[in-house]
């Protein structure tokens, strides 16, 4: 039972333009979302967060989108860099007893073309 | 400030042994956690150390098993090897405090590569 879904493998977009990665989840109790950035052969990177008690934040190119009434959050790129070229990842945590884990989607590649 | 670092980077065993990855946290940090990354299944929450205690596991057999020392550092050990268990291994840590227990990022180390053969 995969948890958080990200149902997009891969986005190609063009340098400049505007990438929308795309993630949704089940379960009710998540209360805090990341997106991570991964390259190959290193572990993944933080790059973004939001409670749940927020529907968007912002950080420089970066802004993650909360519906949670739709159980749906996006991340936005803008503009949209060759640098960009990772795969991303989302996660949800639910705090639980002090401890949250981390549940993480697939991940979707972003390919950004010059 | 020291990232998280895990050793070694590299490891090729074969089936029915059993390893050991070590990971050793940004200095200050008290919570270490275990993710198993496969194509097949993303990454994959394997458990969680906190002041040298257990508090979080995964869904996974009895053979990976985990401990942490005084110092925060952690090991993971998987015993009886089975060539499903090739994987990334990464190794995550997260400063907390008493009053920011969650909703606090993890840094990632760059993970053991594991090969069962």
């Amino acid at each position: 039972d995969q948890q958080v879904k990200q149902n997009s493998p891969s986005l190609s977009v063009q340098e400049g333009r505007i990438s929308i990665l795309n993630c949704d989840y089940t379960n009710s109790m998540f209360d805090y979302f990341l997106w991570y950035k991964k390259y190959p052969a290193e572990g993944p990177t933080f790059l973004i967060s939001i409670s749940s008690i927020k529907d968007k934040n912002e950080d420089g190119r970066f802004t993650v989108f909360l519906n949670k009434s739709a159980k749906h959050l996006s991340l936005h790129i803008v503009p949209s860099q060759p640098g960009d070229s990772a795969v991303y990842f989302c996660a949800a945590s639910a705090a639980q007893g002090g401890s949250e884990k981390l549940v993480f989607g697939k991940g979707t590649k972003l390919t950004v073309n010059p | 400030k020291a990232g998280v670092t895990q050793t070694p980077r590299y490891l090729i065993k074969t089936r029915g042994q059993q390893v050991t990855l070590s990971c050793s946290p940004i200095s200050g940090h008290r919570s270490v956690s275990w993710y198993q990354q496969t194509p097949g299944q993303g990454l994959q929450f394997l458990f969680e150390y906190f002041s040298e205690t257990q508090r979080n596991k995964g869904n996974f057999p009895g053979r990976f098993s985990g401990r942490q020392f005084s110092n925060s550092r952690s090991e993971m050990n998987v015993s009886t090897l089975e060539l499903g268990d090739s994987a990334l291994y990464l190794c995550a840590s997260k400063p907390e405090t008493l009053f920011d227990r969650g909703n606090t990022e993890a840094f990632f180390g760059q993970g053991t590569r594991l090969t069962v053969v």
